[in-house]
């Protein structure tokens, strides 16, 4: 079946830590995105990347990195630099980038915690 | 100004009746589309029905449909015969112009169907 793999589904971090959520999608799909979610909120993007090896910030980048070096994969990075991790983070992916129906597809998300 | 608006936090509706998620939307530009989410308590995000700026008629698609009012800036999702399987989060989503990737999201409505 085709879907969107994000791992680990619970992850600790501790103070002056990077760690790293994964993110596979085998749907071949073109664009992928990174998701926070805070209790009651609705989704924040972090990052997007519409391409292999290129990808741009979204409204909350600041604290996070990530790279594209392959379609099926968008790893995000939460830094040390990011005082307030503690989220839910949902990865996700669109078809095409000029498609306007297209809706995006979720992974089952990573919930970070601060140890 | 919020670009999407859920005012309803939290929704009851019982076993098999009907019920309306209200979502307003703030743009200016004639092109963008609406997008409904369900995010059950295990977290991933169900894409559930797609609204164009142009489409003539309200979406549907099953037991949801949209009531989509133009000059209103509305997009209210409704769910006929409601199930137990429906408790979960409600998310409306804007695609805004021609950024196929800048989607903005509300804060969602938690709906409980009552037995």
């Amino acid at each position: 079946d085709g879907g969107i793999t994000q791992s680990p589904k619970y992850l600790f971090r501790k103070e002056g830590q990077n760690v790293t959520l994964s993110c596979e999608q085998n749907l071949n799909h073109d664009a992928m995105y990174w998701y926070r979610q805070d209790p009651g909120q609705g989704l924040r993007l972090i990052y997007y990347s519409q391409i292999v090896n290129d990808f741009q910030k979204g409204d909350i980048a600041e604290g996070y990195s990530v790279s594209r070096e392959k379609k099926e994969s968008f790893p995000l990075t939460v830094t040390s630099a990011q005082k307030n991790p503690t989220a839910f983070y949902l990865c996700a992916s669109r078809r095409g980038t000029g498609i306007s129906n297209q809706p995006q597809h979720f992974g089952d998300g990573t919930r970070l915690s601060i140890l | 100004a919020q670009k999407i608006t859920q005012t309803q936090p939290g929704m009851f509706v019982q076993e098999k009746e009907a019920v309306t998620l209200d979502c307003t939307y703030d743009t200016s530009d004639p092109s963008y589309g609406l997008f409904w989410y369900k995010q059950p308590s295990s977290g991933e995000m169900i894409f559930l029905i797609y609204q164009g700026s142009y489409d003539q008629q309200n979406a549907t698609e099953g037991r949801y449909s949209l009531n989509f009012q133009k000059a209103r800036k509305s997009a209210n999702l409704v769910i006929s015969a409601s199930q137990l399987g429906d408790s979960a989060m409600y998310f409306c989503a804007m695609r805004e112009g021609d950024n196929f990737n800048k989607f903005y999201f509300g804060s969602g409505t938690k709906l409980n169907v009552k037995p």
